[in-house]
């Protein structure tokens, strides 16, 4: 068990490009969320999957945002055109039923 | 939505002090968890507690659930306690986490 891998740690891109990131979850966990933290709050809920199916999408996640999780392994989070405010660390957690959560490193986006 | 409120906001301890955090939330839920993150960063997940006590180490939380709130103690605090401590809540019927505002906790030599 190698906990939940997160990858890049870090990425900087202009205004307007499209960034991805990839989350490693625990391998026999079937529940995946991504959350987004800014500086000084709590994390915020983004999209959670049960093994494929994405079943849960918070407003937050705009229509720039998309997340997959293929054959119920790893994740992806795209955000297209990203924007200043887009500037956050980005959180992958994995559980399996109702347990608790495991939480990555994050991914720490900046836009300028 | 449901509110989850933490309290105090800051804590400032000595090494060696006893601490008690405190969570609030407004309506019933099936899943409460404490979490630390630590200057770095990472979430680290202390105590799946929906109701009941659990203890390991030097913390203990306790759920009361039909009060709607949390306690999360840590006993001689040491300066790897620093960081911030989140409660997080889910409402029955939705999957999502949701995070207090958390306590900020400093613990000097």
């Amino acid at each position: 068990d190698t906990g939940v891998s997160q990858d890049p740690r870090h990425k900087i891109t202009k205004r307007g490009q499209n960034v991805t990131f990839r989350c490693d979850p625990i391998s026999e966990h079937n529940r995946l969320y991504w959350y987004r933290q800014t500086l000084g709050q709590g994390p915020e809920f983004l999209t959670y999957f049960q093994n494929e199916a994405q079943l849960e999408k918070s407003r937050l996640l705009s229509d720039r945002f998309s997340a997959e999780r293929p054959k119920g392994s790893f994740s992806t989070l795209e955000i297209q055109r990203t924007e200043q405010g887009d500037s956050a660390m980005y959180l992958c957690a994995s559980s399996f039923s109702r347990r608790g959560y495991t939480f990555g490193s994050g991914t720490r986006l900046t836009v300028v | 939505g449901i509110q989850v409120e933490q309290s105090p906001p800051d804590l400032i301890l000595q090494e060696g002090a006893n601490s008690t955090l405190r969570c609030n939330f407004s309506d019933s839920v099936n899943n409460l968890q404490w979490f630390h993150q630590n200057p770095w960063g990472q979430l680290i997940n202390l105590f799946y507690i929906p109701s009941g006590t659990k203890q390991n180490g030097r913390l203990s939380a306790t759920t009361v659930a039909t009060e709607r709130y949390s306690l999360l103690y840590i006993s001689s605090s040491q300066t790897t306690d620093s960081g911030v401590y989140f409660c997080a809540v889910r409402n029955t019927g939705f999957q999502k986490l949701v995070f207090g505002t958390g306590t900020r906790l400093l613990v000097s030599p």
